[in-house]
């Protein structure tokens, strides 16, 4: 596996569900960042890691639960999620958060469907 | 507050009719300015970076130039598999890190 990937590539769930969005970078990168992608709407950053730790939650519900147990992986959990969540999510890495001239990989996305 | 706007939204093209697709920003002080390709049910795509005014970089029928209140990229005799969403994101002070500002993306159709 080479870049960014992510699993599931899609997912339905139902309101009341418990689900889990994994991440993995093989990229040797030390940010990570959830991205989510609505139609119509641009990028809106949802969450950062920097060296495992968050710099960055962006006003963003508690249902939505971010875990980055190590600098490869990122985890976004999910609980009763509501029908306008249903997006896109993106995760992305770069090799240092706090470089002014990074650059972000994108990973393809999870395609998120909320019933 | 610093905002990103790509026009025109949607932009059809004949096969090798060149165009260009433009992304203004209203930041002050911008640190970069980045260009990704984003096909359908896909993540974006990297492919430019411009640090400052006068910048150009170009990659196959692809030219992105910056100045100091836009970017462009210049698409010279497209072909159909340059069909895809084109989404600018600028990099700002004041934005902690890397943390990037997104535009709503210019989706590109090529015909044949």
């Amino acid at each position: 596996e080479t870049g960014v990937t992510q699993t599931p590539r899609h997912l339905v769930m139902g309101m009341t569900n418990k689900k889990s969005l994994k991440c993995e970078q093989h990229l040797g990168h030390n940010a990570m960042y959830w991205y989510k992608q609505s139609a119509k709407k641009p990028l809106e950053l949802m969450f950062v890691y920097s060296l495992e730790e968050r710099v960055e939650n962006n006003s963003v519900p508690s249902r939505f639960s971010p875990e980055c147990p190590n600098s490869s992986h990122l985890f976004l959990h999910l609980h009763t999620l509501q029908p306008e969540d249903s997006a896109l999510y993106l995760c992305a890495s770069s090799q240092d958060y706090f470089s002014s001239t990074d650059t972000q990989y994108f990973g393809p996305g999870t395609r998120l469907t909320v019933l | 507050e610093d905002q990103v706007t790509q026009s025109p939204e949607a932009l059809r093209l004949q096969e090798g009719e060149s165009s260009s697709l433009n992304c203004s920003y209203t930041v002050s002080g911008l640190r970069g300015l980045f260009w990704y390709r984003q096909d359908p049910g896909k993540g974006p795509e990297f492919l430019f970076t411009l640090y400052s005014a006068g910048e150009e970089k170009e990659k196959e029928r692809l030219k992105a130039t910056l100045t100091k209140k836009e970017s462009f990229l210049h698409i010279t005799a497209p072909k159909p598999e340059d069909s895809a969403t084109y989404l600018c994101a600028v990099q700002a002070p004041g934005q902690a890190g890397t943390a990037l500002i997104f535009g709503k993306g210019t989706t590109l159709s090529v015909s044949s």
